[in-house]
């Protein structure tokens, strides 16, 4: 099954405790993006890549880093976790040009994150 | 730095009835594509309908059709034969060819689908 996982699915946790929410995806999408979503404010980006070793910053990365050492991986580290960051976040890949379904997201399922 | 507006939060309608939902931008670029996505309470994000800026028909996917006007820089989202599945929250997203990957998402309309 086409898809694309995150995990953890919930997280509680305190703050300046390191932590990771890994992403994968299984359907060889070059495009890979971090979304993090709070009431009233819709989806905003965190970090996004184009492929391997390629990645850059969306509107709200401060805080956040990422890598993309593999073409289906795209994990989200937060080295120094702060309550502002208490979110939900949502991993997305998608195909590129000149495909057809270009840029069309598949998100994964959410990843709840409280910070304390 | 690109804008999504949804100007309406909340939406009702009653099922089987049409609804629009309104979207506009704010972009210098000329190739680009817009997006509608759903959010049923699962939280679970789904496209809808995809658009891409250079072609001047408007999408359409079974009861879900948009109405795109470039120079106006809006695009609307119609809704015919609602369902009660359809209740879900919708944002509207932009994406420019320019700078392709940087993604900008409206804040959403939360549409309820009355039996």
């Amino acid at each position: 099954e086409a898809q694309v996982t995150q995990n953890p699915r919930y997280l509680i946790t305190v703050t300046g405790k390191k932590l990771t929410v890994t992403c994968s995806q299984n359907m060889n999408h070059e495009y890979m993006s971090w979304y993090r979503q709070d009431p009233g404010l819709g989806l905003r980006q965190i970090y996004y890549s184009m492929n391997v070793e390629v990645t850059d910053k969306g509107d709200v990365p401060e805080g956040y880093k990422v890598s993309r050492k593999e073409k289906r991986n795209f994990p989200l580290i937060l080295e120094s976790p702060s309550p502002n960051q208490t979110s939900l976040y949502f991993c997305a890949s998608s195909p590129t040009d000149p495909s057809p379904s270009s840029y069309e997201q598949y998100f994964g399922p959410g990843t709840r994150l409280t910070v304390t | 730095a690109q804008t999504v507006t949804q100007s309406q939060p909340e939406m009702s309608v009653q099922e089987a009835e049409t609804v629009t939902l309104s979207c506009t931008y704010d972009t210098s670029e000329s190739n680009y594509y817009l997006f509608w996505y759903k959010q049923p309470p699962s939280r679970q994000m789904i496209l809808v309908i995809r658009q891409e800026a250079y072609k001047q028909q408007n999408a359409t996917e079974n009861r879900f059709s948009v109405n795109f006007q470039k120079a106006a820089k809006s695009f609307s989202l119609k809704i015919s034969d609602s369902q009660l599945g359809d209740t879900a929250m919708y944002f509207c997203a932009f994406m420019t060819l320019f700078n392709a990957g940087k993604s900008t998402f409206g804040d959403g309309t939360t549409l309820t689908v009355k039996p």
